[in-house]
């Protein structure tokens, strides 16, 4: 069955720090990757997505991902984070060949301190 | 404004008291879906649709109904509604998912709780 894992259930950090949240998926076929984050209080929102051509994309905010085919993953990062970053973090699969399921990780809990 | 509404945001009921919680878009979307949130779980998908009268299971579709009658509604209906279906849900819209074109819009979610 398809699935996404993110291994990083909770994440604190000091401002200014850097971040990468792992994400791997399983689905052999064609990818649409996503991250989304919710802030608290607030639904979820578009950070970026990927399909094809540079793996490496950029999204808002400051946040970009690097898709590696080999390993299956669509790790997020941000090399500066700020204390407005707190908020949960998912990433998610949307499939296009023979159904169209979307799927989402269980998320990270980004905790930034002042 | 493009926006996905739902309603009611908040609903207590009691197990068995079957309830609708409704779903609409403004942004004339083929695709629109229904997921659950809980804790540690992340979000599930319940129940999607392609278009008018398309609709296919999601990862979680026992305990729940949906129906597509018109493009920009996609109400979710728990006929008996049972304390594990206590949960956050979000309703989501997108253009027809085809690749790069794929990211969803979310609704603000309704918090239900079941007793």
């Amino acid at each position: 069955a398809q699935s996404v894992s993110q291994h990083n259930h909770h994440v604190i950090l000091s401002e200014a720090a850097s971040l990468e949240l792992g994400c791997n998926y399983s689905y052999g076929g064609t990818v649409n990757l996503f991250w989304y984050v919710q802030y608290p209080g607030q639904h979820l929102q578009l950070l970026l997505k990927y399909f094809s051509g540079d793996p490496l994309v950029k999204g808002i905010k400051g946040f970009e991902a690097e898709f590696i085919k080999s390993k299956f993953s669509f790790n997020l990062r941000k090399p500066s984070v700020q204390w407005s970053d707190t908020a949960e973090y998912f990433c998610a699969v949307g499939l296009t060949s023979g159904t169209y399921k979307y799927i989402f990780g269980t998320g990270t809990r980004l905790k930034v301190l002042a | 404004e493009a926006q996905v509404t739902q309603n009611p945001r908040y609903l207590i009921t009691v197990t068995g008291k079957k309830l609708t919680v409704t779903c609409s878009q403004n942004m004339n979307h083929e695709y629109m879906s229904w997921y659950r949130q809980d804790p540690g779980l992340g979000l599930r998908q319940i129940y999607y649709s392609m278009n008018v009268e398309v609709t296919d299971k999601g990862d979680v579709p026992e305990g729940y109904k949906v129906s597509r009658k018109e493009k920009r509604n996609f109400p979710l209906i728990l006929e008996s509604p049972s304390p594990n279906q206590t949960s956050l849900y979000f309703c989501a819209s997108s253009l027809i998912p085809t690749p790069g074109s794929y990211e969803q819009y979310f609704g603000p979610g309704t918090r239900l709780t079941v007793t």
